[in-house]
């Protein structure tokens, strides 16, 4: 079981290009999270998605695109990378039962140049 | 005013003392609340969660919840240096169906040798 995973650990981006960041989760839970966490601030809900195929946008979505094909997997794509999206990007998952909280993975950091 | 808010620090404690923590939330009717620790360059794990009015022990830590005051603490009691880490306070607004939280910025603890 090895809970919350993400790929790549730290990419570094030239302005202008894209990527895409990958998580997955083996809990077999249906809603997942992606964040991000800039020095000194909390965690900002980039975006979200309750189940295979249903995704919805969080607080800071612009600049960001995501799919949920399967229940594991939650991909985080960035087009046109800037240097505001330079982050600390986490993803987490968790049941759907309302007292559950969330999980989170190890992280990946971006640096955008 | 922001949803969620938390001092943030740096709280400085001496070894074997008991830090507080304390967090503050705009949305009365929030139903469940959270304590993540996260040390620096590494995930959030979750420590304690809390429902209800009152308090709940796990091991060293005390979770307190006052739903009146719209406030819930974290109390650490015989710190070590290894407790030394940000402690973000999280909460669920109430509605929807998705488990999305809301998080504080974090309070710095460091426990002095």
């Amino acid at each position: 079981n090895a809970g919350v995973t993400q790929t790549p650990k730290f990419r570094i981006l030239k302005i202008g290009q894209s990527m895409t960041l990958q998580c997955a989760q083996d809990m077999n839970h249906n809603y997942m999270y992606w964040y991000r966490q800039d020095p000194g601030m909390g965690l900002k809900l980039i975006y979200y998605s309750v189940g295979a195929g249903i995704t919805d946008k969080g607080e800071v979505p612009n600049g960001y695109n995501v799919s949920r094909s399967t229940t594991e997997d939650f991909p985080l794509r960035l087009e046109l990378a800037a240097p505001s999206q330079t982050s600390v990007y986490f993803c987490a998952s968790s049941y759907s039962n309302s007292r559950e909280t969330q999980y989170f993975g190890p992280g990946t950091r971006l640096l955008v140049l | 005013q922001k949803e969620v808010e938390q001092n943030s620090g740096p709280l400085s404690v001496p070894e074997g003392a008991i830090a507080s923590l304390n967090c503050t939330y705009s949305d009365r009717v929030s139903q469940s609340f959270f304590w993540y620790r996260q040390y620096s360059g590494k995930s959030p794990e979750l420590i304690m969660s809390i429902y209800s009015n009152g308090d709940k022990e796990d091991g060293r830590f005390t979770a307190q919840l006052n739903k009146a005051s719209q406030y819930v603490s974290l109390l650490i009691r015989d710190s070590q240096p290894s407790d030394s880490a940000t402690y973000l306070c999280a909460v669920k607004p109430p509605g929807g169906a998705t488990n999305k939280l809301i998080f504080g910025t974090g309070t710095l603890l460091a426990v002095q040798p």
